[in-house]
C-alpha cells in the first residue's frame, strides 16, 4: 500500500537559516513524489516534483529536494529561510501506474525573524 | 502551470440544505478530478475521483449520497453535499491534472461552513 509520513508536525527555524522538512514514502512500484505549500484558507501550491533523473530536484521559490532511494525519502530543504515560508508543507506520492495522489499529514514551518 | 478553479469560495449554509460547489480546469482538459475535503490543521482526505462521463469513485467511509459528485464535461466537475449538518463544515479542495506527466493541479477551495 502506497503511504506518506511526515514525522514533524512542526518546524521552527531562524529567518537566514537552512530549512529541512521531512517525507518518507512506502511505494510498490516507481515513486512520484511530489511536495506543495499552503497557506491558510488556500489551495495548494507546487513546489516540485522527482518523476525521474536527477535526484536533486530544483523548484519554486529556492526549494529543493532530495530523493534518496535506499532511504525511501524525499526531503525538503532551502539553505536560507524567509518569513514569508512559513505555510503547511505536505507531501505527496503517486505510483506511475495509478493517478491517485498519497498526501503525508503535513508539517507546518514556523520561520521566526 | 495550469489553472484550476473552484466557486464558491466561501458559503454559508442552514442545516438541511444542499450546496453545490464547482471545480473547472480553466485551460487544460481533466478526465479526471479528485476531491478532498481537509479539516482544521490536518491533511487532505480524498473523498472521491471524479470521472468524466461515468460514475465517481469513492473513498471507503465515504457517504456517495450525501457527497454527490458530477463530472459533466472535461473541464467541469461538482460536488453537491445534500442535507448539509454541521460536521460537514470543513474545507472542500478539488484537483485536476494530466495522467502524464503525472502532476495535480489544486484549487483554491471553498469553505462550507453549515449552521
Amino acid at each position: 500500500a502506497q503511504s506518506v509520513a511526515q514525522p514533524e508536525d512542526q518546524v521552527n527555524v531562524a529567518e537566514g537559516n537552512p530549512l529541512t522538512v521531512k517525507c518518507t514514502y512506502s511505494v510498490s512500484g516507481n515513486p512520484y513524489l511530489f511536495w506543495y505549500v499552503q497557506y491558510p484558507n488556500r489551495g495548494l501550491q507546487f513546489l516540485l516534483k522527482y518523476i525521474t533523473g536527477d535526484n536533486l530536484v530544483k523548484g519554486s521559490y529556492g526549494f529543493e529536494a532530495e530523493f534518496n532511494k535506499s532511504q525511501t525519502s524525499f526531503h525538503l530543504k532551502k539553505p536560507s529561510a524567509l518569513v514569508s515560508d512559513s505555510a503547511l508543507y505536505f507531501c505527496a506520492v503517486r505510483e506511475d501506474n495509478f493517478n491517485k495522489f498519497y498526501f503525508g499529514s503535513g508539517t507546518k514551518l514556523n520561520v521566526k525573524p | 502551470g495550469a489553472v484550476v478553479s473552484q466557486h464558491p469560495s466561501r458559503v454559508i449554509c442552514k442545516s438541511g440544505t444542499s450546496v453545490k460547489i464547482e471545480c473547472r480546469s480553466l485551460d487544460f482538459q481533466a478526465t479526471t478530478m479528485f476531491w478532498y475535503r481537509q479539516f482544521p490543521k490536518q491533511s487532505l482526505m480524498l473523498m472521491a475521483t471524479s470521472n468524466e462521463g461515468s460514475k465517481a469513485t469513492y473513498e471507503q467511509g465515504v457517504e456517495k449520497d450525501k457527497f454527490l459528485i458530477n463530472h459533466a464535461s472535461l473541464t467541469l466537475s461538482t460536488l453537491t453535499v445534500t442535507s448539509a449538518h454541521p460536521e460537514d463544515s470543513s474545507f472542500y479542495i478539488c484537483s485536476a491534472g494530466p495522467r502524464a506527466p503525472p502532476q495535480q493541479f489544486f484549487g483554491p477551495g471553498t469553505r462550507l461552513t453549515v449552521l
